[in-house]
């Protein structure tokens, strides 16, 4: 299993520019979702799906939109890409647990986004 | 707001002496609490949890505590080795997973 991966591992943007940053499980997870992590600001999450078809917004979604087109991947667009958006990004997935949000969640190795 | 926080953004310990990570969380909603671990240039990885119904989870050389009447959890490294030095992060679950700032844990030989 190669667990969670994220493509690319570095990117540098212009302002207004776009992108997709990928990510893919292989464990059949049904739960999957998106973090940034900022100096002071931990991991704050940004978007999640709970299955295929199935997305919601997490507590920073502005600026980025995702969909969940197969269990296995989870693509993170930036439709306008601002400075305020340079960050290190982490995909994860995990089990459900009865329907409810995630316990143990298994990260990927992250995408540093730089926006200039 | 920051419903998770973790205060000390670096702490430096011997080998072999005990490390004590700290977190506080202000949301009672929360029912599960969970410890990940991160070096340089990877994804965080998962270390320990606990159950908001339990106050004490012991993992080999990790424990974790949880006082619920004061909202904080403490993570315990005994003993301390020079591959422990990474940044903790502990997380708070409810409707979905909250994370707070990290802790740079440096273990000196």
């Amino acid at each position: 299993n190669a667990g969670v991966t994220q493509t690319p591992k570095f990117q540098v943007l212009k302002t207004g520019q776009s992108m997709t940053l990928q990510c893919a499980q292989d464990m059949n997870h049904e739960y999957m979702s998106w973090y940034r992590q900022d100096p002071g600001m931990g991991l704050r999450l940004i978007h999640y799906s709970v299955g295929a078809g199935i997305t919601d917004q997490g507590e920073v979604p502005n600026g980025y939109n995702v969909s969940r087109s197969t269990t296995e991947d989870f693509p993170l667009r930036l439709l306008s890409a601002a400075p305020s958006q340079t960050s290190v990004y982490f995909c994860a997935s995990s089990l459900m647990t009865s329907g409810r949000a995630p316990y143990e969640q298994y990260f990927g190795p992250g995408t540093r986004l730089t926006v200039t | 707001d920051q419903q998770v926080k973790q205060n000390s953004p670096s702490l430096s310990v011997q080998e072999g002496r005990i490390s004590i990570l700290n977190c506080d969380y202000t949301n009672s909603m929360f029912d599960y609490f969970l410890w990940y671990k991160k070096y340089p240039a990877e994804g965080p990885t998962f270390l320990i949890s606990i159950s908001s119904i339990k106050d004490k989870n012991e993992d080999g050389r990790f424990t974790v505590f949880l006082n619920k009447s004061a909202k904080h959890l403490s993570l315990h490294i005994v003993p301390s080795q020079p591959g422990d030095s990474a940044v903790y992060f502990c997380a708070a679950k409810g409707n979905d997973m909250r994370f707070g700032a990290g802790t740079r844990l440096t273990v000196k030989p």
